[in-house]
């Protein structure tokens, strides 16, 4: 079985400072992760992913997110953040055995104040 | 540009009505995906395809149909529309990573209904 957990349904940060995004997975095979975002009244747009690879993802618009197995997290990072990033974000799970079947996490809402 | 493009965008219908909502890819994906979204809740699955002719059902129970008569083409279909039908629809496709067998998704626009 399979399902993720976003541990904030809502994150509110200051431009200009980091953002922090948490996820926790759970995954009976090697699991393969994906962060979407979603600005308002719009689709999901792919982020990031991770496919056992390297440990370290790095994205578009400067996100990045770690894999590590050991806490079974996948939380998503950004330095800097811009007024640009507020919009929903979705941690999501699958393996290779889902025939390409998504489990979504519950969402993030990400603010930036100005 | 290869995309996947929803149509209407927007949808406002009386009770009773029949729609059908569009969705096109042209990244020749032989799976598509038909996911419900609340405001402010996560995607729940509602239909999928693993190529022509092929539909099934998804996790979340809905009254919709779909079909796949083409690749690219993936429309859904309510036959008599309610209220509890509002919602966002989001169309996905995907196709497997040929290292590791794992598929990435990408979404349309998405479709707003609202009935009235």
């Amino acid at each position: 079985a399979q399902s993720v957990t976003q541990l904030d349904s809502h994150v509110s940060v200051s431009e200009g400072t980091p953002v922090l995004l948490r996820c926790n997975y759970s995954s009976s095979y090697s699991p393969s992760l994906f962060w979407y975002v979603q600005h308002p009244n719009k689709g999901l747009q792919l982020l990031l992913k991770y496919t056992s690879a390297a440990t370290l993802v790095k994205g578009i618009n400067g996100f990045e997110a770690e894999f590590k197995k050991s806490e079974t997290s996948f939380h998503l990072t950004k330095p800097s953040a811009h007024m640009s990033d507020a919009a929903e974000y979705f941690c999501v799970v699958t393996s290779y055995n889902q025939g390409g079947k998504l489990i979504f996490g519950q969402g993030t809402e990400l603010s930036v104040k100005p | 540009e290869a995309d996947i493009y929803q149509t209407p965008r927007y949808l406002v219908i009386g009770t009773g009505k029949k729609i059908t909502l569009e969705c096109s890819q042209t990244m020749g994906h032989d799976k598509m995906y038909w996911y419900q979204q609340d405001p402010g809740m996560e995607l729940h699955l509602i239909h999928y395809s693993y190529g022509v002719n092929s539909t099934e059902k998804g996790d979340l129970s809905s009254e919709s149909t779909v079909s796949r008569i083409r690749t690219e083409h993936f429309p859904l279909t309510l036959e008599s529309a309610r209220p509890s039908h509002t919602s966002q629809y989001l169309c996905a496709s995907s196709e497997s990573e040929p290292i590791d067998g794992t598929d990435t998704q990408y979404f349309g626009p998405g479709t707003r209904l609202t009935v009235l």
